[in-house]
C-alpha cells in the first residue's frame, strides 16, 4: 500500500535560515510526488510536483528513490513562507493521492 | 489558472437532514473529481473518487449510502449527505483533476464546513 510519511508535524525556523521539510514514502512502483501548501485561510494549491524538476518560490525538491524521500527545501525562509505544508504521492497512470499528515511550518522574524 | 468553486461554503444542518455540497471546475473539464475530509488538526482523508458518468468509487469505510455522490456533466459533482449526525461535522473539500492534462494533480475548491446540530 501507498504512504506517506512527514515526520514533522511542526517545524519552526528563523528568516533567513534554510529550511527542509521531510517526506519519506513508501510504494514499490513508480510514484509521482508532489508538495502542496495551504496558507492561512486559503485553499490548498499545488507547489511542485517531481517531474517538472522545478523551483517555485524558492522551494526545490528533489525525489530520492534510494531513499524513498522527497524533500522539500529552500535556502533562505522567508515570513511568507508560514503554512502548512502537504506532501503527496500518486500512482503513476493512477488518479487518487496519498496525502502525508502534513507539516505547519512557522517562519519566525 | 484552474479554478475549482465549491458551493456552499459553509452550512449547518439538524441531525437527520441531508446536505448538497456542489464542486464545480469553472474553467476546464474535469472527468475525475475527489471529496475529501478534514478533521481539525488533520490531513485530508480521502472519502471517494467521483468518475464523469459512472458510479463513485468509495474509499474503503466510506458509506456510499450516507455520501451519495453524482457527477453528471465534465464541470460539475454533488456530494450529498444523507441523515446527517453531529459526528458528520466536518470540512469537506473537493478537488478535481484537469482533463486535459497527463498529470496526477489536483485542483482544489476552498472547502465547505458542515456543522450538523
Amino acid at each position: 500500500a501507498q504512504r506517506v510519511t512527514q515526520p514533522e508535524k511542526l517545524l519552526s525556523v528563523f528568516k533567513g535560515a534554510p529550511v527542509e521539510l521531510k517526506c519519506n514514502y513508501s510504494y514499490s512502483g513508480s510514484p509521482e510526488l508532489f508538495w502542496y501548501v495551504q496558507y492561512s485561510r486559503q485553499r490548498l494549491q499545488l507547489l511542485l510536483r517531481h517531474i517538472s524538476r522545478e523551483s517555485i518560490k524558492g522551494f526545490t525538491a528533489d525525489l530520492n528513490k534510494g531513499e524513498t524521500s522527497f524533500h522539500l527545501k529552500k535556502p533562505f525562509a522567508q515570513e511568507e513562507d508560514s503554512a502548512m505544508y502537504y506532501c503527496a504521492l500518486s500512482e503513476k497512470g493512477a488518479q487518487k493521492l496519498v496525502f502525508g499528515q502534513g507539516t505547519r511550518l512557522t517562519i519566525n522574524p | 489558472g484552474a479554478v475549482v468553486s465549491q458551493h456552499p461554503s459553509w452550512v449547518i444542518c439538524k441531525s437527520g437532514t441531508s446536505v448538497k455540497i456542489e464542486c464545480r471546475s469553472l474553467d476546464f473539464q474535469a472527468t475525475t473529481m475527489f471529496w475529501y475530509r478534514q478533521f481539525p488538526k488533520q490531513s485530508l482523508m480521502l472519502m471517494a473518487t467521483s468518475n464523469e458518468g459512472s458510479k463513485a468509487t468509495y474509499e474503503q469505510g466510506v458509506e456510499k449510502d450516507k455520501f451519495l455522490i453524482n457527477h453528471a456533466s465534465l464541470t460539475l459533482s454533488t456530494l450529498t449527505v444523507t441523515s446527517a449526525h453531529p459526528e458528520d461535522s466536518s470540512f469537506y473539500i473537493c478537488s478535481a483533476r484537469d482533463a486535459g492534462t497527463a498529470y496526477s494533480e489536483q485542483y482544489f475548491g476552498p472547502g465547505t464546513r458542515l456543522t450538523v446540530t
